[in-house]
């Protein structure tokens, strides 16, 4: 079975500085995904960026960027340029290539102004 | 517009009361799943399907039941409920075919047993 560890439970940031949120797996797989959710308040599960363990390059999107460490089985999340509006949770999940996923426990993260 | 649609957006029991959890989605996925998520905590499957007529446990079965006898749909039914099962739900659902295996999830539903 397939765990995630995301071992801080809350963070915070200011506004327009850089964040890292760590995330850690266990899994005997080699081919997978990895994601980051984002959960505002409303509770609506958002996507927020997307690797897949076959490929080597770390990916981004915007803002967002990721460091994959394969063989560590780390999935780092960084946030450039903080705004308020990324206050929320943030999950980490694992999916398995037959689409089973896991999810961490969350890291809630605020932004101040 | 296409998504996931759950209803009811919020429900409350009575203990030893049943109650289903409506789930459809409209992108021809095959994968779909439920979680429930407690305070704090991330979510946990519940049970999901890799397809019409296949379905499977996941990490938190106990006291729920599922099937899926068309694409779409995907109902979670508490067949007894508990104060235990108070958690929001969220249903999900994925293509492993097209490759891009995102889970696009519905909006969630509160449920409150007392």
């Amino acid at each position: 079975a397939q765990t995630v560890t995301q071992s801080q439970p809350e963070m915070s940031v200011q506004e327009a500085e850089t964040v890292t949120l760590s995330c850690t797996y266990d899994t005997s797989e080699n081919n997978y995904y990895l994601f980051w959710y984002k959960q505002p308040p409303s509770r609506q599960m958002i996507l927020v960026i997307r690797q897949e363990a076959y490929k080597q390059q770390n990916a981004t999107e915007n803002r967002f960027s990721v460091n994959f460490q394969k063989a560590a089985k780390s999935f780092s999340l960084k946030i450039s340029d903080s705004q308020l509006g990324d206050t929320a949770m943030y999950f980490c999940a694992f999916m398995s290539q037959a689409g089973k996923s896991t999810f961490g426990d969350g890291t809630t993260l605020t932004v101040k102004p | 517009n296409a998504g996931v649609t759950q209803t009811p957006k919020f429900q409350v029991l009575k203990t030893g009361q049943s109650m289903t959890l409506q789930c459809a989605q409209d992108m021809n996925h095959e994968y779909m799943s439920w979680y429930r998520q407690d305070p704090g905590m991330g979510l946990r499957l519940i049970h999901y399907s890799v397809g019409a007529g296949i379905t499977d446990q996941g990490e938190v079965p106990n006291g729920y039941n599922v099937s899926r006898s068309t694409t779409e749909d995907f109902p979670l039914r508490l067949l007894s409920a508990a104060p235990s099962q108070t958690s929001v739900y969220f249903c999900a659902s994925s293509s492993v075919r097209s490759g891009a295996n995102v889970l696009t999830f519905g909006a969630g539903s509160r449920l409150t047993v007392l």
